[in-house]
């Protein structure tokens, strides 16, 4: 069956522009995670969606990032006015459902160069 | 501050010799602990887990051995294989976190190379 997908595999912007990363979720999966990778770091949580309850936006680094599920299953990452710091690998996962503990399932990333 | 440690960037072991990957943390509160292992431009794969009521957990080549006392968990793979050439995430998490038990806290990951 499909995993999780990822769109676009690698963007280069230009600092200061704004960038929207894409995640199709597995089909059937409730709960929907944003992490990112920085140049020899692990991966850092950024934000958690879980059906229709409202997203925990704790892991999000600044005000100029965002991101919504739309109808519960597509999510959209947004950076406003990227910064040269914003460079990373954007992963995004998904798992079952909440309650116990349930594997998350990764994408492949996205590659993000904001020069 | 990091919560989760893997502190050898890289190892290289001879294919069909043991690999140890190590793993240290420093929140007490983690009670479960899982190892990813992620392939270059693939997102990370899950590859086994252990609770932190066991001590040791077994799946085919991979075990998983945990030390409570000393914060310190390790993955062991033998035989290695070429295949096995991956770059390997220790992640935990607190359970019991309520709206947190869901984040997952990863070190910054171990390169291994099984040289043929």
């Amino acid at each position: 069956g499909a995993g999780v997908s990822q769109s676009p595999s690698n963007k280069v912007t230009e600092k200061g522009k704004d960038v929207e990363l894409r995640c199709d979720p597995i089909s059937g999966h409730t709960a929907l995670y944003w992490y990112r990778q920085s140049l020899g770091q692990g991966l850092e949580f950024l934000i958690y969606f879980q059906g229709n309850s409202a997203p925990d936006k704790s892991g999000l680094p600044s005000d100029r990032f965002s991101a919504e599920r739309t109808g519960g299953s597509v999510s959209t990452l947004t950076i406003q006015r990227t910064q040269q710091e914003d460079s990373a690998v954007y992963l995004c996962a998904s798992s079952p459902l909440r309650g116990s503990y349930n594997e998350q399932f990764f994408g492949p990333g996205t590659r993000l160069t904001v020069l | 501050d990091q919560q989760v440690k893997q502190n050898s960037p890289s190892l290289s072991v001879q294919e069909g010799r043991i690999s140890i990957l190590n793993c240290d943390y420093t929140n007490s509160m983690f009670d479960y602990f899982l190892w990813y292992k992620k392939y270059p431009a693939e997102g990370p794969t899950f590859l086994i887990s252990i609770s932190s009521i066991k001590d040791k957990n077994e799946d085919g080549r991979f075990t998983v051995f945990l030390n409570k006392s000393a914060k310190h968990l390790s993955l062991h793979i033998v035989p290695s294989q070429p295949g096995d050439s991956a770059v390997y995430f220790c992640a935990a998490l607190n359970r019991n976190s309520g709206a947190g038990s869901y984040q997952l806290t990863f070190g910054k990951g171990t390169k291994l190379s099984v040289i043929p």
